[in-house]
């Protein structure tokens, strides 16, 4: 069975800071990966949607990064802000599953102002 | 434009009845997802369409749980004999068309609790 884990769980950082969300996965045979926002109650917004080509990409103050052969993804968050303030889920898509996203159980972050 | 919208946006009912959940999906989006979200957990596939065929419904947990997009627009998820464990977010997704590229566009769920 294939599965996505995020680390940490949760995550405070005070207001400016830089902070980097991780995600790792079991298999490197991917069509992509995708990071969405969630803000509680709400439903998931895609930030940044990575091909299994590609080695990044950036989207204002967030950069995610992929590293197939290791199965591991990272979402840089630059100068943070209260904003910011979400649940950050990371999804694949594996080629064995075809078109379904297999997530993780979410990265909780809360930047203090 | 429009986004995916789901409803009804909460719905409480009891142990045993039957419930139906609606999706309308960005126009022209071919491909349509069911997503079901348990609290503290990311959300798990549950059923995906592209058109009006369920291409795989391999995340359906057992045969209380049923969907349809009859004219491959609108889906609805039914749900037969409800049981407490059934309560969670239940989300739809679409995306303009089914193959490994495209970005899933998510509604804003529907919060189904069952006493």
């Amino acid at each position: 069975k294939q599965e996505v884990t995020q680390i940490p769980a949760a995550l405070s950082v005070p207001e400016g800071e830089n902070l980097v969300l991780n995600c790792s996965f079991t298999d490197s045979a991917i069509y992509n990966l995708q990071w969405f926002r969630q803000d509680p109650g709400k439903g998931l917004t895609s930030l940044l949607l990575i091909q299994s080509s590609q080695r990044e990409q950036t989207s204002g103050r967030l950069n995610a990064s992929l590293d197939k052969s290791s199965g591991r993804s990272t979402l840089y968050i630059a100068a943070s802000q209260p904003g910011d303030s979400a649940t950050y889920l990371c999804a694949v898509r594996f080629m064995e599953y075809g078109n379904k996203l297999v997530f993780g159980a979410g990265t909780i972050l809360r930047v203090k102002s | 434009g429009a986004g995916v919208s789901q409803t009804p946006s909460n719905k409480v009912t009891e142990k045993g009845k039957y419930v139906e959940l609606r999706c309308d999906p960005i126009s022209g989006h071919t491909a349509l997802y069911w997503y079901r979200q348990s609290l503290g957990q990311g959300p798990e596939f549950l059923i995906y369409f592209q058109g009006t065929g369920a291409a795989d419904d391999s995340g359906l947990p057992n045969d209380r749980f049923f969907a349809v997009r009859p004219e491959g627009s609108v889906s609805t998820l039914k749900i037969q004999r409800t049981e407490r464990g059934d309560s969670a977010v239940y989300l739809c997704a679409s995306s303009p068309s089914g193959p490994s590229t495209d970005t899933q566009y998510f509604g804003p769920g529907t919060r189904l609790t069952v006493l």
